[in-house]
């Protein structure tokens, strides 16, 4: 396996269900990011990882929660959903310094969430 | 408010054309400009990326050119290729700690045969 991988690629739920999504990157970087991918609207950044610290969207709504065990594994937990939830949801990592600009992001294929 | 803005919202170009996107971007305090290119099926990937130090970089059929005092950059594609066909952002990011960057809306390039 090399880079960033998503799984599910894709996933239908019901707005009762609770399910993960999982990213797993192999480039040996410090920071990992989920974003939400919606038609016409820009990329939108929902949680990072970097640095040992956590920073997230303050918009994004807490039936979202994401989960960091260490700096190769992400995870998305999704529970209670809305329709309007249905999205792309991209994971990325970079290799993050304290002083520098956010580096190159390497993104993953995203995982196509349909919320009936 | 969207910091990060592209123009146009979608382009049709022939084969060999020069295609030309747009982004303006309103923080001052911004000094990291990518462009990111994006697939059908595929997330988002790097093409190219300037810092306000120089005005133009190229890469092949790629170039940026970068207008500090106009808060605009924009990315030139030459002899554009049907395989150009994609999805591309612009997007912007200060220095600093865990700096983040800001995506534009993306706009969907089609290169025609």
């Amino acid at each position: 396996e090399t880079g960033v991988t998503q799984t599910p690629r894709h996933l239908v739920m019901g707005m009762t269900n609770k399910k993960s999504l999982k990213c797993e990157q192999h480039l040996g970087h410090n920071a990992m990011y989920w974003y939400k991918q919606s038609a016409k609207k820009p990329l939108e950044l929902m949680f990072v990882y970097s640095l040992e610290e956590r920073v997230e969207n303050n918009s994004v709504p807490s039936r979202f929660s994401p989960e960091c065990p260490n700096s190769s594994h992400l995870f998305l937990h999704l529970h209670t959903l809305q329709p309007e939830d249905s999205a792309l949801y991209l994971c990325a990592s970079s290799q993050a310094s304290l002083n520098a600009n956010t580096g190159e992001l390497f993104f993953g294929e995203g995982s196509r969430l349909t919320v009936l | 408010q969207q910091q990060v803005k592209q123009s146009p919202q979608s382009l049709i170009v022939q084969k060999g054309g020069i295609s030309i996107i747009n982004c303006a971007y309103e923080n001052t305090a911004f000094d990291y400009f990518p462009w990111y290119q994006q697939f059908p099926g595929k997330g988002p990937a790097l093409l190219i990326a300037i810092r306000p130090d120089v005005s133009e970089k190229k890469e092949g059929r790629f170039t940026i050119s970068f207008n500090k005092s106009a808060k605009q950059f924009s990315l030139h594609i030459m002899d554009s290729q049907p395989g150009d066909s994609a999805t591309y952002f612009c997007a912007a990011s200060r220095a600093g700690a865990n700096s983040k960057l800001t995506f534009g809306k993306g706009i969907t390039l089609s290169v025609r045969p």
